[in-house]
This record gives structure tokens, sequence and C-alpha cells, in this order.
């Protein structure tokens, strides 16, 4: 089946220590989004990947790095700079065309630091 | 500044009652979606609609593109559809970027 799949559906980890959420799509699609949830809140955008080996910095990239080396792939890592890490955690990917495009997302991966 | 306002907030209903649910943005807008985020976190796709009006069962919305509003009408609901719906654009302008609302939560009791 085509998708978006996200692992794994919890994580926990120490403070101060970087972990990394996967993202994995099989849609061919070249655009995908992480977002991040906080309880009772909407989706915001962290980092953004139009093609392989470009990405750009949404509106709360700041302790968060990404890398797009294939296509299907968009790893999200949070660092021990990232001041309050735990959250729902949204990966999506968009069909070529751009905004145009309805965006699709993976189950989501719940973050939790102690 | 440019911003996507949801209403209401919260909502509660009776199991067979009609809903509507609103969106207002600030700018001209490329995509809008509608999502429906259930209790397990999962978004599901209801509509994608920058303009016009679509149905899908018992769920219809229409967007007034010049005017800047979107709405989503849920007939008939049922328990299942409760959950936080989100209504999402992207703005004309060069930027590439999804924007939620705050959502509305919806409880339907039977």
């Amino acid at each position: 089946d085509g998708g978006i799949t996200q692992s794994p559906k919890y994580l926990f980890r120490k403070e101060g220590q970087n972990v990394t959420l996967s993202c994995e799509q099989n849609l061919n699609h070249d655009a995908m989004y992480w977002y991040r949830q906080d309880p009772g809140q909407g989706l915001r955008l962290i980092y953004y990947s139009q093609i392989v080996n470009d990405f750009q910095k949404g509106d709360i990239a700041e302790g968060y790095s990404v890398s797009r080396e294939k296509k299907e792939s968009f790893p999200l890592t949070v660092t021990s700079a990232q001041k309050n890490p735990t959250a729902f955690y949204l990966c999506a990917s968009q069909l070529p065309g751009g905004w145009n495009s309805p965006l699709h997302f993976g189950n989501g991966t719940r973050l939790t630091v102690t | 500044g440019i911003q996507v306002e949801q209403s209401p907030p919260d909502l509660i209903l009776q199991e067979g009652a009609n809903s509507t649910l609103r969106c207002n943005f600030s700018d001209s807008v490329n995509n809008l979606q509608w999502f429906h985020q259930n209790p397990w976190g999962q978004l599901i796709n209801l509509f994608y609609i920058p303009s016009g009006t679509k149905q899908n069962g018992r769920l219809s919305a229409t967007t007034v593109a010049t005017e800047r509003y979107s709405l989503l009408y849920i007939s008939s609901s049922q328990t299942t559809d409760s959950g936080v719906y989100f209504c999402a654009v992207i703005f004309s302008g060069g930027y590439n970027k999804l924007i939620f609302g705050a959502g509305t939560r919806l409880a339907v009791h039977p």
C-alpha cells in the first residue's frame, strides 16, 4: 500500500539526548514536511523540503535538524537545544504541483522527554 | 498578520444534529484543506477546496475565496465524527507552507 510511515509511534528520551524521528513515503511525492502539535493546539511547521538535498526552515525550526538524501525519506532530529521537545510530531508529503496539491499526513510520533 | 481563524473553538452535539464549522483567512489562498483529527491523533484529509463546493457523504464544504472564508457542514452527526477539525491554507505569495488554524473540537454524544 502507498502511504507515509512514521516510526516509532511512541518515543521516550532523557533530557539532553538527541533523537531522530523517521518519516518514509512510497508515494513518489517530491515535497515533504514536518509539523509539531502541542496538546489542544494546531500544527506548526518545523521544516519542509521541496526536492532531494534541499530543505527550508519553517516557523519553529530552532532546536531541530533534517536531511533529505533520498526522495522517500525525511528524518527529523530533535536536538538537546530544543527547549520543550515533548510533543506530537507529524510528517506530511505533497504531490508534485506545488501549493495546488493537497498534503497527506503520516500517523505521527509522540515524543516524551523527561 | 497572516491568520487562519476557526470557529467555534468547541462544539457539543447530540447524535443526528447538523453543524457548520467556519474558517476565516486573512489573505488570498492557493490551497485550502479541511482535516479531521481523530482521538488517536490521525489527521485525515476531508476536502481539498481552495474554492467552490464539494460533498462527500454527510460532509460538504464551501470556500468563498473572494470573501476569504470556508465552511464545513456536517449533517446527521455520528459519535465517530468526534475529534478536532482543522482548516489549513497555503497563502498566495510564494510560500509553500500549509498554515493551520487552531481547530474546532467536536464532541457528538449518543
